[in-house]
């Protein structure tokens, strides 16, 4: 399954099934970000973070993909779990100490 | 402690009252944040604090907002005369400079 981050805020997923998460940052000279994962009730909780630097960055079962071109941030999740259900946030930081700025959100359904 | 805690966990109170919610961040942490998230919502920025610079205030919502940071450590969000609108939950996070965050469980405040 596949969401389009601001136009469509929620994504439902049969279990096992690979999810994709996608986020449309607004400012180009951002060089951080990172992805973060709020479950019902609690604090957002970092996933997987990448850099300007790279377009790649894999983590367990997860994987974040940076197209600086069209500033386009996407979260990939194999094998989607129920445990998986939440909201997933996009987050972006333009360096130097300058705060961080999340992206609306989406919420992601992982049907058993 | 090892983690950002908040406090109170819950908050009810009567509109026009005055409430502080209060936030111990992790231990060497420069950067301090509080956010605000409604039912169903993103987070929206509302103060961050970076070393001895001035705060970045940019997105808290009216005069009845104030926050400090008392010797780089402990932060306490201030809200007067509150009205129903402030109802939310009100988040914390700590980080390094330019790293991800932590957040705290939030303190959820509702007024009645």
């Amino acid at each position: 399954g596949e969401s389009v981050g601001l136009h469509l805020p929620t994504l439902s997923v049969q279990e096992g099934d690979n999810s994709i998460i996608n986020c449309a940052y607004s400012n180009s000279a951002s060089d951080y970000f990172i992805w973060y994962k709020q479950e019902s009730g609690k604090g957002p909780q970092f996933i997987i973070d990448i850099r300007s630097n790279m377009d790649k960055r894999q983590g367990q079962r997860v994987t974040v993909l940076l197209n600086k071109t069209v500033k386009h941030l996407s979260l990939q999740i194999a094998a989607t779990q129920p445990g998986d259900s939440a909201v997933y946030f996009c987050a972006e930081n333009l360096g130097g100490g300058s705060r961080l700025t999340f992206g609306e959100g989406t919420q992601l359904t992982v049907n058993p | 402690g090892a983690g950002v805690s908040q406090s109170p966990s819950n908050k009810v109170t009567e509109k026009g009252k005055d409430v502080e919610l209060r936030c111990d961040p992790i231990s060497g942490h420069t950067a301090l944040y509080w956010y605000r998230q409604s039912l169903g919502q993103g987070l929206e920025f509302l103060i961050y604090f970076q070393g001895n610079s001035a705060p970045d205030k940019s997105g808290l919502p009216s005069d009845r907002f104030s926050a400090e940071r008392t010797g780089g450590s402990v932060s306490t969000l201030t809200i007067q005369r509150t009205q129903q609108e402030d109802s939310a939950v009100y988040l914390c996070a700590s980080s390094l400079v330019g790293g991800e965050l932590f957040f705290g469980e939030g303190s959820r405040l509702t007024v009645l």
